[in-house]
Parts: structure tokens; C-alpha cells; sequence
């Protein structure tokens, strides 16, 4: 079956250092891709997708690219702010079901 | 236009009780679902909704029921509350392609004593 297996946490970087959260996937046909965000206490909010390969989702200074020779999609940002931290989540959407496959999430902590 | 909205925000249960989650979306989706959230597990889908009139299963269906009658509407039923229920639930909807982005509700969190 379809599985999501994301780098785990937790992450704790200071302000303005770089970001990169590792996520892969195996999955049947070709997945849409996606990363969720989840602030503390809140609902999951769509970060960005990409639906085919090559794709590049970009959101709020985040980017991930959709990579089907590696089955990544790993989400980065250059310069990360407090305001970041949050729980982030990969997951996939496969075939004709529309059931998202979640990864485990990855907690990141950005220090001032 | 208020999204995906789910009540009560907190719940506490005994052992054995019944309860009904409430979820509703005012965009006209097709799609519906509930997951679960535990820690360092991510989401586990319990049940989903293609359409008014139609459910199924997901990963974790045990110890829960779903309708759906409207378009509207997809409450989530706990028939008798165990322990290992308690959890963050999430009420989803989105449309039908599989390109389709799922919007979330904000939770119900829930406990079983």
C-alpha cells in the first residue's frame, strides 16, 4: 500500500537558518503530493502541492519538489522565522482514492 | 463562507458512553472524512464519503459509525467509548479530483476516562 515516510523530529533551528525536511513515498500510478502545516492548537492547513512530477509547489517562502526518479519531496525554506514553528506533514493522494497518506510529522521549533 | 467547522472543540467521555462528532463544510464538496490524531502516528483515516448516500471504511473504521445524508454534513459516531479513542479528531473535505486540495477542520479533542 501507499506509505509517507518523513525525517523526524523534533528540529530546532535559530532564526534565519535554512530548512530541510525529508519526505518519501511509495506509492501505485502517479500521487499528488503535499505538505500541511499544523500551528499549535489549530486544524492542518495546506502549505503547497505538486501534482506531477518535476512540479514545484512554493508557499510563504517554502518550496518542494516533486522528484518521481527519487520519490522525494522534500520541503525547504532558505530563511526561517519564529513564526515557523509548527508540526509540518507530508502526505500523498493516489490513484482513483482520495484518502491523503500521511507522514508521522516532523516538529520544528525556530528560537529567536 | 466558514470552511470546514466541527463541534465541540473538547469532549470528555466515560467508558461505554456514546457520542456524535459534528462536521460540516459550506463548499460544496463531494468529499468528506474523519481522521484520527495520535501522537508520532500521524493521520489515520477512520471513514470517508464520496457523496451524499455513500461511506467507507478507511484505515481505522472499529468502534465508529458515519452517514451521510447531506451534502453538508458527516457526524461521526462513537457507539461505545473506549479508552483507546481518545484522540484529536479532523473532519476533511475537499473535491473530487485527485488533485484536489483537502481542507481541515480544527479538531475535536477528545478523552475517554
Amino acid at each position: 500500500g501507499d506509505s509517507v515516510t518523513q525525517m523526524e523530529g523534533p528540529v530546532t533551528l535559530s532564526e534565519e537558518a535554512c530548512l530541510t525536511i525529508n519526505c518519501t513515498y511509495t506509492a501505485t500510478g502517479y500521487p499528488s503530493l503535499f505538505w500541511y502545516v499544523q500551528y499549535p492548537g489549530e486544524g492542518l492547513q495546506l502549505l503547497l502541492k505538486a501534482t506531477k512530477a518535476d512540479d514545484k509547489g512554493s508557499n510563504k517562502g517554502f518550496e518542494a519538489t516533486y522528484r518521481k526518479e527519487t520519490t522525494s519531496f522534500h520541503l525547504e525554506k532558505g530563511s526561517v522565522q519564529v513564526s515557523d514553528s509548527a508540526v509540518y506533514f507530508c502526505a500523498l493522494l493516489s490513484g482513483s482514492a482520495r484518502q491523503l497518506t500521511f507522514g508521522s510529522g516532523t516538529q520544528l521549533t525556530v528560537l529567536p | 463562507n466558514a470552511g470546514v467547522t466541527q463541534t465541540p472543540k473538547f469532549q470528555v467521555l466515560k467508558t461505554g458512553q456514546s457520542m456524535t462528532l459534528q462536521c460540516a463544510q459550506d463548499m460544496n464538496h463531494e468529499y468528506m472524512s474523519w481522521y484520527r490524531q495520535d501522537p508520532g502516528m500521524g493521520l489515520r483515516l477512520i471513514h470517508y464519503s464520496v457523496g451524499a448516500g455513500i461511506t467507507d471504511q478507511g484505515e481505522v473504521p472499529n468502534g465508529y459509525n458515519v452517514s451521510r445524508s447531506t451534502t453538508e454534513d458527516f457526524p461521526l459516531r462513537l457507539l461505545s467509548a473506549a479508552p483507546s479513542q481518545t484522540s484529536v479528531y479532523f473532519c476533511a473535505s475537499g473535491g473530487g479530483a485527485r488533485t484536489d486540495t483537502q481542507y481541515f477542520g480544527p479538531g475535536t479533542r477528545l478523552t475517554v476516562l
